[in-house]
């Protein structure tokens, strides 16, 4: 079974300061890797994904986000951060796509504040 | 180009009440899915498809049953409406080549 944790249900931010929002999964089979952003009221947007190759993905909006197997983890980052980059954060797992189950399990989600 | 498609976008019902969510999609992807999000908790994959004919549960199945006769829908349906069922709801769906899924705008559904 996959399980993905986020630390951090809320996290705030000056404008221009590091993002950094955590995700750790746990997988059976190497996984794909997402993360998708919901801005108010909103559906769910893709950010970046990694599937496979390079462990560093750059995804939209200036965000990347860096594969790491050893600690099981996938954090997002944005070295500067802008007003508009407030919104939930999801980090996401799923199967690859030649073992039949592509569902993605979900986090709970970061709550991203950007403060002026 | 539309995408996911979902309506109604916002629906009030009573408890025992039933209702269809309808989810349609013009990008001829094969797999579909349909979530839940409740505050703090995520998205809970409900049911999900991986083509015309062919459904299968969930994580939190209860309460709910789906069909897909066409590759382009996959309606959702509520038989008798509970608060627990208060939620926002998302189709996704997935082409076969696709790494990732496309979300619909969601369905804020309330239970009173």
């Amino acid at each position: 079974a996959q399980s993905v944790t986020q630390l951090g249900s809320h996290v705030s931010v000056s404008e221009g300061a590091l993002v950094l929002l955590r995700c750790n999964y746990s997988s059976s089979v190497p996984p794909y890797l997402f993360w998708y952003v919901q801005y108010p009221n909103q559906g769910l947007q893709l950010l970046l994904k990694y599937t496979t190759g390079a462990t560093l993905v750059k995804g939209i909006n200036g965000f990347e986000a860096e594969f790491k197997k050893s600690e099981t983890s996938f954090h997002l980052t944005k070295p500067s951060a802008h007003m508009s980059d407030a919104a939930e954060y999801f980090c996401a797992v799923s199967d690859r796509m030649d073992t039949g189950r592509r569902a993605l399990t979900f986090g709970s989600g970061t709550r991203l504040q950007v403060q002026p | 180009n539309a995408g996911v498609t979902q309506t109604p976008k916002f629906r009030i019902l009573k408890i025992g009440q039933s209702m269809t969510l309808q989810c349609t999609q013009d990008m001829n992807h094969n797999y579909m899915y349909w979530y839940r999000q409740d505050p703090g908790m995520g998205l809970k994959l409900i049911y999900y498809s991986v083509g015309a004919g062919i459904t299968d549960k969930g994580e939190v199945p209860n309460g709910y049953n789906v069909s897909r006769s066409t590759t382009e829908d996959f309606p959702l349906r509520l038989e008798l409406a509970a608060p627990s069922q208060t939620s926002v709801y998302f189709c996704a769906s997935q082409g076969l080549k696709n790494t990732e899924a496309f979300f619909g705008q969601g369905t804020r559904l309330t239970v009173v």
